[in-house]
């Protein structure tokens, strides 16, 4: 089945500052690939998805890339701020079906 | 618009004890998801229905877990007995379906087995 690593486990950052965590994937016919926020005690909630017809995805100061030949995809965060501080999972699905988790970036943004 | 709900947000019981859990969708979601969430680490798929139809169970103890979801709206996740390993979140995650993937989650349960 599919197998989903995510790196790193932990990142901190300055307020100000960009933050990528990247993911991969092993198996190929994979074509959906969201993004949750997961603040603690809380519900994982979607901040970006894509699919694996575009290579790439922006909402104001988040942005995802996806490289389907390397089987891997990146959450990009730019000029973070104190309220970025959660947990980020990545996450890889086929068609809506199964999706299978990364393990989770817990990133704090330092003020 | 309300959120997919879930009850109770905390329980906790002695090993060997049943528990139940229990899922209300987004109105009109066809895909409903049941996950277990150890501490720090991601959601695992535990069930997915399609409607009434549990189309993907294969992570699903079926030894001691159960789960229903009758008339393709609410559902209820069961485990009998409980060990102490289930102690986790148990989260309940809805979907349109048909295509339109983008999966909404519940607050899930905290379950702790003593």
């Amino acid at each position: 089945g599919e197998n989903v690593e995510q790196h790193p486990s932990t990142l901190s950052v300055q307020e100000g500052d960009s933050a990528v965590i990247k993911c991969t994937y092993s198996d190929s016919a994979s074509n959906y690939f969201p993004w949750y926020k997961q603040e603690l005690g809380k519900r994982p909630q979607l901040i970006i998805d894509i699919r694996s017809n575009v290579g790439e995805k922006k909402d104001q100061r988040i942005a995802v890339t996806l490289n389907k030949t390397a089987k891997h995809f990146s959450l990009h965060i730019t000029e973070t701020q104190p309220e970025d501080s959660a947990v980020y999972f990545c996450a890889a699905s086929i068609n809506a079906g199964k999706s299978t988790f990364g393990d989770g970036t817990t990133l704090t943004v330092k003020p | 618009e309300a959120g997919v709900v879930q009850s109770p947000r905390y329980k906790i019981i002695e090993k060997k004890q049943p528990v139940a859990f229990w899922c209300n969708p987004i109105s009109g979601h066809n895909t409903l998801y049941w996950y277990l969430q150890n501490l720090g680490q991601g959601p695992e798929l535990l069930i997915r229905y399609e409607n009434e139809e549990a189309v993907d169970d294969s992570q699903l103890p079926k030894d001691r877990f159960s789960a229903e979801r009758l008339k393709g709206v609410d559902s209820t996740l069961k485990i009998q007995p409980a060990e102490l390993g289930d102690s986790a979140v148990y989260l309940c995650a809805s979907s349109f379906g048909q295509g339109e993937e983008t999966q909404y989650f519940g607050p899930g349960t905290r379950l702790l087995v003593l």
